[in-house]
């Protein structure tokens, strides 16, 4: 069964303090791996679509990175604004199907 | 744009209620897609329409549940009755057909609560 798994769960980190978000998936025809930012009481929002291994894309703090079995978040010198829980996601036809998620608390 | 809009944004009913909850997809979107999030299960497709048509409803819990979606511009869930276990967030999301990839957006969202 296709399965996307996220880690770890939950994440507390320090002002300043990088690290990285774990994703991996047991997929095949795999079309794109997203990632999404949810905050409390808001419906996901849509960060990056990677398509094939070795593709890396950045958006401020944040850089989505893609192998063939897994994604990793990485996130540097995050601020307490990047609280949230960043789903994962994998496409196949036209659905995605989503994991738990981590729920990511920077520490001022 | 808007967005995807959804309404109402809370509700709170009582078990054996209808209850339905209203989406807008965004402008010139062709895909439309309800999903239900809760704490144990995360978020889960239930169904979702292309052209205005159901494509895949094999998410769809139970009978109880039905989607219609009559114009490009609306969409409807419908639970009925309704049951506390039915508690969830329920999310509708559209995308646009032949942009590159599978984004999906997401509305705020509806929160349900059946007591």
């Amino acid at each position: 069964e296709d399965q996307v798994t996220q880690s770890p769960e939950a994440l507390r980190l320090q002002e300043g303090e990088s690290s990285s978000l774990n994703c991996s998936y047991t997929v095949s025809g795999l079309r794109g791996l997203f990632w999404y930012r949810q905050d409390p009481g808001k419906g996901p929002e849509f960060l990056f679509t990677l398509y094939s291994a070795g593709e890396e894309k950045e958006k401020e703090r944040l850089k989505a990175t893609l192998t063939k079995k897994e994604s990793f978040l990485h996130i540097t010198a995050p601020k307490p604004e990047d609280s949230a829980t960043y789903l994962c996601a994998r496409g196949i036809r036209e659905k995605l199907t989503f994991g738990t998620g981590t729920r990511l608390t920077i520490i001022p | 744009d808007a967005g995807v809009i959804q309404s109402p944004r809370h509700e709170v009913t009582e078990m054996g209620q209808e209850v339905t909850l209203r989406c807008k997809p965004i402008s010139g979107h062709d895909y439309l897609f309800w999903y239900r999030q809760t704490m144990m299960r995360g978020l889960e497709l239930l169904i979702y329409f292309n052209n205005n048509v159901p494509i895949d409803d094999s998410g769809m819990p139970e009978d109880r549940f039905s989607a219609k979606m009559p114009n490009a511009s609306f969409s409807t869930l419908k639970i009925q009755p309704s049951e506390p276990r039915d508690s969830a967030v329920y999310f509708c999301a559209s995308r646009a057909q032949g942009v590159s990839g599978n984004t999906i957006y997401f509305g705020e969202g509806s929160w349900l609560t059946v007591v």
